[in-house]
Formats: C-alpha cells, sequence, structure tokens
C-alpha cells in the first residue's frame, strides 16, 4: 500500500495566522490527494480534492498545493472555526490510505 | 439534501458478527461508488472497503478481506457491511461514506458514524 506521512503531528497558532499542513507519499499518486477536516465527534468533511480543487461551499482561504509526491494544505488566515484535525487521503490506487492527522490546537 | 444514516452498530463478541447498514438520500444512489471508514478510539481514520456505483467491483483492506463482506441494493438505496469472526481491533466508529465519483476516489458526504465494540 502507499504510505502517507503527515507533519506536524500537532501545530499550534493563533487565530490570523497562516498555517501549513503537509503530506507526503511514499511513491507518486498523480495529484489523486484529498484532505479532510474533522471536529471532536463528528465526520469528517471533504475540503480538497486532486490536490488543489476546492469543495463547494469551502472558504477560499483554504488552498492546496502539489510537488510531485509533497502535498500541502495551507489556511490562509485562521478563523475559531478551523481548529480540527485534518487529514490527506490517496486514491491513486487500492487501500485508499489516509495519512495519521494533523491536529491544529489553539495556541 | 445527502443524507446517509447508518445503524447495525453495538457490542459483540469477539468471533461475533454484525451487520451495518447505511441508508442513503438526496442523490442518485448508483451513480456514486461508497465505501466504509473506521476510526478506532483515539485514533486516524482507515479506510475498510468500498464497492463501485453499480456493485460489480468490491475492496478491502487486507485485514478485513475473507471477514467483511461489502454490497448494495441501488433499488433500495441502501449500503451493507457484512461483518464476521469479529476481533477486539476491529473496535472503532465506522462511516459510511458517499464517494463523488461512480469508482472510489474522495468521500463528499459522511454518515454520522455508528460504534461497533469487540468485547467480552
Amino acid at each position: 500500500d502507499i504510505q502517507m506521512t503527515q507533519s506536524p503531528s500537532t501545530l499550534s497558532a493563533s487565530v490570523g495566522d497562516r498555517v501549513t499542513i503537509t503530506c507526503r507519499a511514499s511513491q507518486s499518486i498523480n495529484n489523486w490527494l484529498a484532505w479532510y477536516q474533522q471536529k471532536p465527534g463528528k465526520a469528517p468533511k471533504l475540503l480538497i480534492y486532486k490536490a488543489s480543487i476546492l469543495e463547494n461551499g469551502v472558504p477560499s482561504r483554504f488552498s492546496g498545493s502539489a510537488s510531485e509526491t509533497e502535498f500541502t494544505l495551507t489556511i490562509s488566515s485562521l478563523q475559531p472555526d478551523d481548529f480540527a484535525t485534518y487529514y490527506c487521503q490517496q486514491y491513486h490506487s487500492y487501500g485508499y490510505t489516509f495519512g495519521q492527522g494533523t491536529k491544529l490546537e489553539i495556541k | 439534501e445527502v443524507q446517509l444514516l447508518e445503524s447495525g452498530g453495538g457490542l459483540v463478541q469477539p468471533g461475533g458478527s454484525l451487520r451495518l447498514s447505511c441508508a442513503a438520500s438526496g442523490f442518485i444512489f448508483s451513480s456514486h461508488a461508497m465505501s466504509w471508514v473506521r476510526q478506532a478510539p483515539g485514533k486516524g481514520l482507515e479506510w475498510v472497503s468500498g464497492l463501485t456505483g453499480s456493485g460489480d467491483n468490491t475492496y478491502y483492506r487486507d485485514s478485513v478481506r475473507g471477514r467483511f463482506t461489502i454490497s448494495r441494493d441501488n433499488s433500495k438505496k441502501t449500503l451493507f457491511l457484512e461483518m464476521n469472526s469479529l476481533r477486539p481491533e476491529d473496535t472503532a466508529v465506522y462511516f459510511c461514506a458517499k464517494d463523488r465519483n461512480i469508482i472510489i476516489t474522495s468521500f463528499d458526504n459522511w454518515g454520522q458514524g455508528i460504534l461497533v465494540t469487540v468485547s467480552s
């Protein structure tokens, strides 16, 4: 299976900060990557697919980018509602593996 | 509005069986692949199984292949997961997830999740 490695595992930031979360694939996934946001006790929410396409209704402060096997999720100006755990997921091939998650905490 | 409602979870002894259901509404069910994704207590997300819109192609993670069976009834807009020979490590919240496409890709709508606990 393709391994997805996220960093950092935990990120402390303040409202208004610009933050970046990184996800690295163990092999090429041709940008078949999604990002999800999950809040405690809730289902995940799709933010971005195909590495950089924003899902309908997701605020434009979220963006995604890709460089070969390295992918980034950027939040341009953190809002109180953004403190959550974020996961990447590859859908290039069988296994459809998720990263281990990045918990975004209030500093 | 898309709605996904899981049912069938609960407490079961190791070696036992459960059948999860996911009732879907608000979209053309047969036009979308569906998957089950689980989350063990305090852990991350783990894709378990999925199938294409027609149901002709099914996929499983290695740890559940041969024990779990995914299926769908497109006439009743319902997704199923038959789980046999359950192990303590199968304990998790199980989410039903709708795919953006007819094949397995990314998941744009999720159910609220249902807890499966495997313990003696």
